[in-house]
């Protein structure tokens, strides 16, 4: 089972271009969410969705859009990249309808933004 | 407003004894609550959970002890391996229904031999 994947691993970019951080799960899980972690902080939430076609703003969802159109996927866009962008993301999920289940994490993509 | 406090950015154990995360929240509707683990260029994973109608879970070598009058909960590892050393995140969860997690901002272990 492959779980969260995160495509690309590394980014650098340009202050005022766009990109999409990619995430597809296989384990057929509705729920799945965006995070990012600054250096010596906590993972904060940017974006969810409880499933395709929905999804919701988090704590810092500013300067961010997502889409969810199947199940598996759930991009992440920067249209106008800033310096404050630069970070580690996190895309996670797990299974509706079990609050006891935990979040499953991919192993992030690290932007940084010049 | 911090929610979900690790107010130990590190801690250091001898291999063999008895390595104690500490975390605090503020919230009382938070009714679920995680630790997990995560090495350097790799995701968070999860190590241990516990419900609010508990005050202890136990798995292995990793015991969580919650205590809600105090809003408090801890992660007792023991014995301390080097392959622990790790940062580890505390996490809570259960205030809507879309289980959003909300991290503390992590402990760094060190297990030194």
């Amino acid at each position: 089972n492959a779980g969260v994947t995160q495509t690309p691993k590394f980014r650098i970019l340009k202050i005022g271009q766009s990109m999409t951080l990619q995430c597809t799960q296989d384990m057929n899980h509705n729920y799945m969410y965006w995070y990012r972690q600054d250096p010596g902080m906590g993972l904060k939430l940017i974006y969810y969705s409880v499933g395709a076609g929905i999804t919701d703003k988090g704590e810092v969802p500013n300067g961010y859009n997502v889409s969810r159109s199947t199940t598996e996927d759930f991009p992440l866009r920067l249209e106008l990249a800033a310096p404050s962008q630069t970070s580690v993301y996190f895309c996670a999920s797990k299974r509706q309808g079990d609050s006891n289940q935990p979040q499953h994490f991919g192993d992030g993509t690290r932007l940084s933004i010049l | 407003d911090q929610q979900v406090k690790q107010n130990s950015p590190s801690l250091s154990v001898q291999e063999g004894r008895i390595s104690i995360l500490n975390c605090d929240y503020t919230n009382s509707m938070f009714d679920y609550f995680l630790w997990y683990k995560k090495y350097p260029a790799e995701g968070p994973t999860f190590l241990i959970s516990i419900s609010s109608i508990k005050d202890k879970n136990e798995d292995g070598r990793f015991t969580v002890f919650l205590n809600k009058s105090a809003k408090h909960l801890s992660l007792h590892i023991v014995p301390s391996q080097p392959g622990d050393s790790a940062v580890y995140f505390c996490a809570a969860s259960g205030f809507d229904n879309s289980d959003k997690l909300i991290f503390g901002t992590g402990t760094r272990l060190q297990v030194f031999p």
